[in-house]
């Protein structure tokens, strides 16, 4: 099993609805959580970072967290053909020292 | 703030030379830093820890005398492909924290796309 588990996609959206993407991690001691954003050929860029169980809102992206579940998503609302790209997950445990863990990511197209 | 600078943005070589890509954190001091390495459609893939002062750690499977990695100072940490082969090509991505906080998110420099011909 895979420590943190994306769809690759892709996901296709049409312009102005809501995309959500999730994630899944075996590590029940991860402690923080981010949404990174990677266009094709560039570097990953961070979106979102959420902590606490339930949801972090910062403009049209929402991140949400259920440590439960072992659940985290990210739901982009209006979106736009510049949203698509892929989407990392990344978990990190408890510990300063423990490493960042990346999901494989979804790639996912917003379509006129 | 938080700005990893990496350079060079691109780089071709010929096969059995080597290359040293260079990444900086420009506004904030780093004693970690961190080097992956994505191939084609493929995720990030951690190759080493750069510790400023002291060794990196590497991942399993990643030859530490092929990926030479030096942290001199708290801003610059160097990573140098060795007799690169073709199979080296791949893009190179460093990235480092602001701070040691458990809760630090990783900041990533422009990378480095690599091709060995």
């Amino acid at each position: 099993q895979k420590e943190v588990e994306q769809n690759s996609g892709p996901l296709s959206v049409p312009e102005g609805a809501i995309a959500s993407l999730n994630c899944t991690y075996s590590d029940r001691g991860s402690q923080s959580f981010f949404w990174y954003r990677q266009y094709s050929g560039k570097s990953p860029e961070l979106i979102m970072f959420i902590y606490s169980n339930g949801d972090k809102e910062d403009g049209r992206f929402t991140a949400q967290l259920n440590k439960a579940s072992q659940y985290v998503s990210l739901l982009i609302r209006d979106s736009q053909p510049s949203d698509s790209a892929t989407y990392l997950c990344a978990v990190k445990g408890y510990s300063s020292a423990s490493k960042i863990i990346f999901g494989s990511g979804t790639r996912l197209s917003i379509r006129p | 703030g938080a700005v990893v600078s990496q350079h060079p943005s691109r780089v071709i070589c010929k096969s059995g030379t080597s290359v040293k890509i260079e990444c900086r954190s420009l506004d904030f001091q780093a004693t970690t830093m961190f080097w992956y390495r994505q191939f084609p459609k493929q995720s990030l893939m951690l190759m080493a820890t750069s510790n400023e002062g002291s060794k990196a750690t590497y991942e399993q499977g990643v030859e530490k005398d092929k990926f030479l990695i030096n942290h001199a100072s708290l801003t610059l940490s160097t990573l140098t492909v060795t007799s690169a082969h073709p199979e080296d090509s791949s893009f190179y991505i460093c990235s480092a924290s602001v701070s040691v906080l458990r809760n630090s998110p990783l900041h990533f420099g422009n990378g480095t796309r690599l091709t060995v011909t």
